[in-house]
């Protein structure tokens, strides 16, 4: 069965304080990973999609990278416009169409 | 910059009553999803629909519910008769050409079943 574990399940930073979160995948042949922010009462936003194993994508404070059992969001230097749960989202294996879900990290920066 | 739409924001009905969810994906979209989350867990898949029928579909989404695309801009959720467990965000996604690209998702809709 296809899964995502996400850890921590909350992170408390201070402004400028850089850390990672991590998504750990258990998936038969990887067909796409996906990061999403997602704020309370709100729908998933997307960040990136990675597909191979090696695979880095970088978006202002954000960076995400891809190896074969797991894959990283590296904060840099958070803002507390940055405080949101991040979801990791694998398609399904064997050519299923639907993503499978972690329960995300919620990220909370202090000013 | 284009994005997916869904109304209403909020739904509050009864136990054993028909709600219908709308969503307007992306218009050059062709792969329209489902997904619900209940309050505190994960993200959960319901359905996926491409070419105007059911592609996939998860063990939640038994007989009480229905997708449907009515015209070239709608796609809906029916649930049929609802029950409490039913309560939970539900949300739209769009993705452009197949599964493998990103799927975009609406704010959702809440909804509560008393």
């Amino acid at each position: 069965e296809d899964q995502v574990t996400q850890s921590p399940e909350a992170l408390r930073l201070q402004e400028g304080e850089s850390s990672s979160l991590n998504c750990s995948y258990t998936v038969s042949g990887l067909r796409g990973l996906f990061w999403y922010r997602q704020d309370p009462g709100k729908g998933p936003e997307f960040l990136f999609t990675l597909y191979s194993a090696g695979e880095e994508k970088e978006k202002e404070r954000l960076k995400a990278t891809l190896t074969k059992k797991e894959s990283f969001l590296h904060i840099t230097a958070p803002k507390p416009e940055d405080s949101a749960t991040y979801l990791c989202a694998v398609l399904g294996s064997g050519g299923s169409e639907k993503l499978v879900f972690g329960k995300g990290t919620k990220l909370t920066v202090n000013p | 910059e284009p994005e997916v739409t869904q109304t209403p924001s909020h739904q509050v009905t009864q136990m054993g009553q028909e709600v219908i969810l709308r969503c307007v994906p992306i218009s050059n979209h062709l792969y329209f999803y489902w997904y619900r989350q209940i309050l505190g867990q994960k993200v959960e898949f319901l359905v996926s629909f491409y070419n105007n029928e059911i592609s996939e579909k998860s063990e939640i989404f038994d007989d009480q519910f229905s997708v449907e695309r009515p015209d070239g801009s709608n796609f809906t959720l029916k649930i049929r008769s609802t029950k409490l467990e039913d309560s939970a965000m539900y949300f739209c996604a769009s993705s452009v050409l197949s599964s493998t690209d990103t799927q975009y998702f609406g704010p959702g809709t809440r909804l509560t079943v008393l």
